[in-house]
């Protein structure tokens, strides 16, 4: 079965610090995709990165920088000087592509992050 | 820029009326997708259109859930006889399908579904 886990149900941090938001997937499949998405007060889901199994580079975008480790199945995400802005609900999500399972997305619990000033 | 569209945002409504969500997909986007997200948790994958063909269904949805995409462009969403238990977010999202990519599904902003 497939299944995301973020252990992480909240986390707090103080403005500029840095945070790292905990992403454990598990599939049998070797063709797979991994997601997170943001989701502020507002709630619109807002996606922010897409990575392949078959690409394990680190990605960082700006403030953001995300680790994948098929070892450890594992997908990380660190949130570099953390702002205000950045407090929302994160999630982590699984995509499988075979069959009938065209794309549909498995999501982790989500992780609320709260940055103070 | 057009985004992924869903009417009506909040919705109230007494257990046993039926209630239709609707969602407009990105315009070029051929696959639209419905979940539903409970509080504090992420959403759950209900239904799957490619074009105007309803191609997987999750085992959420229950027998007084139906969707439809007639044309391949909205969709709507229609619960049945509702239950305090469908009370959630019924969230939208779209992409373009095809090419043997997952590709990246924009989310609207929701329907907040309250049953009483």
């Amino acid at each position: 079965a497939q299944k995301v886990t973020q252990a992480q149900t909240e986390i707090s941090v103080v403005e500029k610090e840095d945070v790292t938001l905990d992403c454990v997937y598990e599939t049998r499949d070797t063709t797979y995709y991994l997601f997170w998405y943001k989701q502020p007060p507002s709630g619109e889901l807002v996606f922010l990165i897409r990575r392949n199994s078959f690409d394990e580079q680190n990605e960082i975008s700006g403030r953001y920088s995300w680790n994948f480790q098929k070892s450890t199945s594992s997908f990380n995400f660190t949130i570099t000087a953390s702002q205000v802005v950045d407090s929302a609900v994160y999630f982590c999500a699984l995509a499988m592509n075979y069959g009938g399972s065209q794309g549909n997305l498995i999501f982790g619990k989500g992780t609320k992050l709260s940055v103070k000033p | 820029d057009t985004g992924v569209s869903q009417d009506p945002r909040h919705k109230i409504t007494k257990r046993g009326q039926n209630v239709t969500f609707r969602c407009d997909p990105i315009s070029e986007h051929n696959r639209l997708y419905w979940y539903r997200q409970t509080l504090g948790q992420g959403p759950e994958f209900l239904t799957y259109f490619q074009n105007e063909a309803q191609l997987e269904k999750s085992r959420l949805l229950s027998d007084r859930f139906s969707a439809e995409r007639p044309k391949g462009s909205f969709s709507t969403l229609e619960i049945q006889r509702t239950e305090q238990g469908d009370s959630a977010m019924y969230l939208c999202a779209s992409s373009l399908g095809g090419g043997g990519a997952i590709n990246i599904q924009y989310f609207g902003a929701g329907t907040r579904l309250s049953v009483l």
